[in-house]
């Protein structure tokens, strides 16, 4: 039985490229998560999406950031333009389908942005 | 900002004591609470967690507190092994939250040999 599973784990971008980062969720989860965490720092999440739905986006910075889960295929974190502050980890998490079910995380990526 | 914090950013244990890691939040709506275990380089994985309807629960080895009058949380480890050594975060969710966790700043448990 998979966990969440995420690719790359590591990515490095130059300022100005975009970043694709994937996450497939958990076998049975329709619910996914993601999460930013700076170095030494807890998570903070970004935004919550269910198959084909965007649910909450309000950790989610207005621009160069955006997110899908579509019908088929891995939920995906796009960042466009990337700058240096966006150097972090992103984890994905997935869960259930009754509200307050647990969220399992992925293993994340690492995002360097040179 | 962040509703939820701990006491102590480093906790450091000789093996085979038990541990106690503490967070508070200040969230008094929050009625479901999860901790999780991140060791370097890896993501946070599921230890236990703890509705508020309850005031105690216990896993393996580990025990959750949850105090709802000072809006306390803490983990109890027991038997602490050199494989618990890692980063401890309390999270918690509230209703209208929409589902998402926000997450304490975490604390480091070091095991002494």
């Amino acid at each position: 039985n998979a966990g969440v599973m995420q690719n790359p784990r590591h990515l490095v971008r130059r300022r100005g490229q975009e970043a694709r980062l994937r996450c497939s969720p958990m076998k049975g989860h329709s619910h996914v998560y993601w999460y930013r965490q700076l170095p030494e720092e807890g998570l903070k999440f970004m935004v919550y999406l269910q198959k084909e739905n965007i649910i909450d986006e309000s950790g989610m910075p207005k621009e160069r950031f955006s997110a899908e889960f579509p019908k088929e295929g891995p939920s995906i974190l796009r960042i466009q333009q990337v700058v240096r502050g966006d150097s972090a980890a992103y984890f994905c998490a997935s869960s259930g389908t009754v509200r307050a079910d647990t969220q399992y995380f992925g293993p994340g990526t690492r995002l360097t942005v040179l | 900002g962040e509703s939820v914090g701990l006491h102590l950013p480093t906790l450091s244990v000789q093996e085979g004591d038990n541990s106690i890691i503490n967070c508070a939040y200040s969230n008094s709506a929050s009625d479901y609470f999860i901790w999780y275990k991140q060791e370097s380089g890896k993501g946070p994985q599921f230890i236990i967690d703890i509705r508020s309807n309850m005031d105690k629960r216990q896993g393996q080895r580990v025990t959750v507190l949850l105090n709802k009058t000072v809006k306390h949380l803490s983990l109890q480890i027991a038997a602490t092994q050199p494989g618990d050594s890692a980063v401890y975060f309390c999270a918690e969710n509230t209703p209208d939250s929409s589902y998402k966790l926000i997450f304490g700043s975490g604390t480091r448990l070091l095991v002494r040999p």
